[in-house]
């Protein structure tokens, strides 16, 4: 399947400053790319869905100018948490769509952020 | 609206003893059913997945599933745990729609004692 990578791994930064995850999908071009957000001892939440070279689209209840989503490449997605506060601690997962029915993604390893 | 459904929240079982993890999903469809597994502060394994044809899914680390239409569910077994399979576990749900999100159940935690 596709190795899909994810830096940092762990960021902690101060409330109010901006952080920007990555997601890359190192041996498959992917068009579509997902973002997930994940409280603890909780399940994944689609936060959306990021598709090369377009706009991302947003899940009901995530705000789009606070998860700043870039897709600029087929093997390069971004989310950038604008104004981070305490509440957006999290542990951050993105999926590269294998293309195709049936819907098979491969994640990548996670990012936990920690807003001070 | 599709859901899924892990009615158990945490499991124990004794290392070596049989596992059943329950998952029940809802879809006006035959969906493609995947089974996760995530050890803490990782990201997810796919286990095994189920797209058609043969109902029994073999998957890795000696796990198997089964769908049963009838029943709506995709219940995850291994005859014999080892304490390594301590973890959460997700079923989720794709739809046939192509590039479309999982949809993820709450997951079930399992233990394992000695």
């Amino acid at each position: 399947g596709a190795v899909v990578s994810q830096h940092p791994s762990r960021v902690i930064c101060k409330s109010g400053t901006s952080v920007k995850i990555e997601c890359r999908s190192l041996d498959f071009q992917a068009t579509t790319m997902f973002w997930y957000r994940q409280f603890p001892k909780q399940s994944l939440m689609l936060m959306a869905t990021s598709n090369e070279g377009s706009k991302a689209t947003y899940e009901q209840g995530v705000e789009k100018d606070k998860f700043l989503i870039n897709h600029a490449s087929l093997t390069l997605s971004t989310l950038t948490v604008t104004s981070a506060h305490p509440e957006d601690s999290s542990f951050y997962i993105c999926s590269v769509w294998a293309g195709g029915p049936p819907n098979e993604q491969f994640f990548g390893p996670g990012t936990r952020l920690t807003v001070l | 609206a599709q859901s899924v459904t892990q009615p158990d929240i945490h499991i124990t079982v004794s290392e070596g003893a049989s596992l059943e993890l329950r998952c029940n999903y809802s879809y006006g469809a035959t969906p493609y059913l995947f089974w996760y597994v995530q050890s803490p502060g990782q990201g997810l394994q796919l286990l095994l997945k189920y797209f058609s044809g043969d109902t029994l899914v073999q998957g890795i680390k000696g796990f198997e599933a089964e769908f049963k239409r009838s029943q709506s569910s995709f219940n995850l077994r291994k005859p014999s745990v080892h304490w390594s399979d301590a973890a959460e576990y997700f079923c989720a749900v794709g739809a046939l729609e192509a590039g479309t999100a999982l949809i993820f159940g709450k997951g079930t935690t399992l233990s394992v004692s000695s």
